[in-house]
């Protein structure tokens, strides 16, 4: 079964300061990863996902094989970014999430 | 232009009366899913439908039963809910089983006194 784990509950920056949001998954093959974003009050959306290599509101994820991770990097973190943040496989398993917070 | 509706968005129920939640959908999606969330946890899938075919989680009491009478609707119905089931109830589709992302709904926070 895919499996991701989020190491990081809690994520707290200043607006300006680059962020990473850690991921790591735990099974053989070919991952397939997405990242969703949960505001304050509204639905769970996706944010990225790992096929299409896209930048969203900034926001980047490279799968590295090699370390299998799949983080979630923004050079330069904004208020608006505060949110839950989900790793997840295509199918179940969230992550833990986690809640960053960019203070301003 | 809701694309996955979960009505309602609250409900309250009391303890031991059964309950039906709500989930329709206008994306013509295969994939419909169940997730409970609990304050400052992750969603936990309970279960979902592939078309017709039901695929229950392990750990998935069986006090929490789904139906998917169409393609459009899927309705989860806690039998007995008990204080631990208050939680946000989540629907999602996909077009397809693994592969490609979910969209969700508002979701519905169940409350039960």
């Amino acid at each position: 079964a895919q499996r991701v784990t989020q190491p990081e509950k809690l994520l707290s920056v200043f607006k300006g300061a680059p962020v990473e949001l850690k991921c790591n998954y735990s099974y053989s093959g070919s991952p397939e990863l997405f990242w969703y974003v949960q505001y304050s009050r509204q639905r769970l959306q996706l944010l990225l996902r790992h096929i299409s290599r896209e930048s969203i509101k900034g926001f980047t994820a490279d799968l590295n094989k090699g370390e299998t991770s799949f983080h979630l990097k923004k050079p330069f973190a904004q208020e608006e970014d505060s949110a839950m943040y989900y790793c997840a496989p295509p199918l179940g398993t969230f992550g833990e999430g986690t809640q960053l917070t960019v203070n301003p | 232009d809701a694309m996955v509706i979960q009505n309602p968005r609250y409900q309250v129920t009391q303890f031991g009366k059964p309950v039906t939640l709500s989930c329709s959908q206008t994306l013509n999606h295969n994939v419909m899913y169940w997730y409970q969330q609990k304050s400052s946890q992750a969603p936990k899938l309970l279960f979902h439908y592939y078309d017709k075919d039901f695929n229950n989680e392990a750990d998935t009491p069986d006090n929490f039963q789904s139906r998917r009478p169409n393609t459009s609707f899927c309705f989860l119905d806690i039998r007995s809910p008990g204080l631990g089931d208050a939680a946000m109830y989540l629907c999602a589709t996909s077009r397809v089983q693994g592969g490609t992302e979910a969209f969700f709904g508002q979701g519905t926070r169940l409350t039960v006194v």
